[in-house]
């Protein structure tokens, strides 16, 4: 199975930072990678697939990059709703495998 | 509106089974793949498993944690996705969510999640 490995696993920063979270697979997975926020008690919620492609309703200030390896999420500007946490999961082949998650904490 | 509801969890005692259901709402069920995820008690989303859609003869893929003890399967004509799960762990304690696959062939992500349905296997 493809590990995929998050880093931080945790982060504290204010409102207005600029947040990046990476994520690393153990093997290339082309493009083949989402971003998903949850709050605590929620669902996930779906922010980013194929690495890069902005889900309909997510504000612009997340964006994706990455391909192959090697991914990053970034908040422009972070905002209260956006502390949460944050799963990358590649879709490039069973078993579909979730990052160990990336907790956005406030300073 | 698009929705996905589960029911079924609760306490189950080791070794036991029980069956979670997932109804779907708003979309044409058999037109998309849909999976179970499990989160346990303050840990990370764990995929369990998916039935792809009708186009893809409703084939279903499983994690290996999983393999072997639980069967995904759905009833188009009530438009409802279930996971059975037979010979249940303690580990298997978490929050299972169903989740539609939103797909164009060439990705799959998960655009669409129920509120979750807790199961505690505890004796």
């Amino acid at each position: 199975a493809i590990q995929m490995t998050q880093s931080p696993s945790s982060l504290s920063a204010s409102v207005g930072d600029r947040v990046t979270i990476t994520c690393r697979a153990s093997q290339g997975i082309r493009n083949d990678l989402g971003w998903y926020q949850q709050k605590p008690g929620k669902a996930p919620k779906l922010l980013i697939y194929t690495a890069s492609t902005l889900q309909s309703g997510v504000p612009s200030r997340f964006s994706g990059s990455g391909s192959g390896t090697d991914f990053t999420l970034t908040i422009s500007s972070l905002q209260p709703e956006d502390f949460a946490t944050y799963y990358c999961l590649q879709d490039y082949n069973y078993p579909l495998t979730f990052g160990g998650g990336t907790k956005v904490e406030i300073k | 509106e698009v929705q996905l509801v589960e029911s079924g969890g609760g306490l189950v005692q080791p070794g036991g089974p029980l069956r979670l259901s997932c109804a779907a709402s708003g979309f044409t069920f058999s037109d998309y793949h849909m999976d179970w995820v499990r989160q346990a008690p303050g840990k990370g989303l764990e995929w369990v498993g998916r039935s792809k859609s009708k186009a893809r003869s409703y084939t279903t893929e499983y994690a290996a944690s999983v393999k072997g003890r639980v069967t995904i399967s759905r009833d188009g004509s009530r438009n409802s996705l279930y996971l059975q799960m037979n010979s249940l762990k303690t580990e298997d304690t978490a929050v299972y969510y169903c989740a539609r696959v939103m797909s164009d062939g060439h990705f799959d992500a998960f655009d669409i999640w129920g509120q979750g349905t807790m199961v505690t296997v505890s004796s």
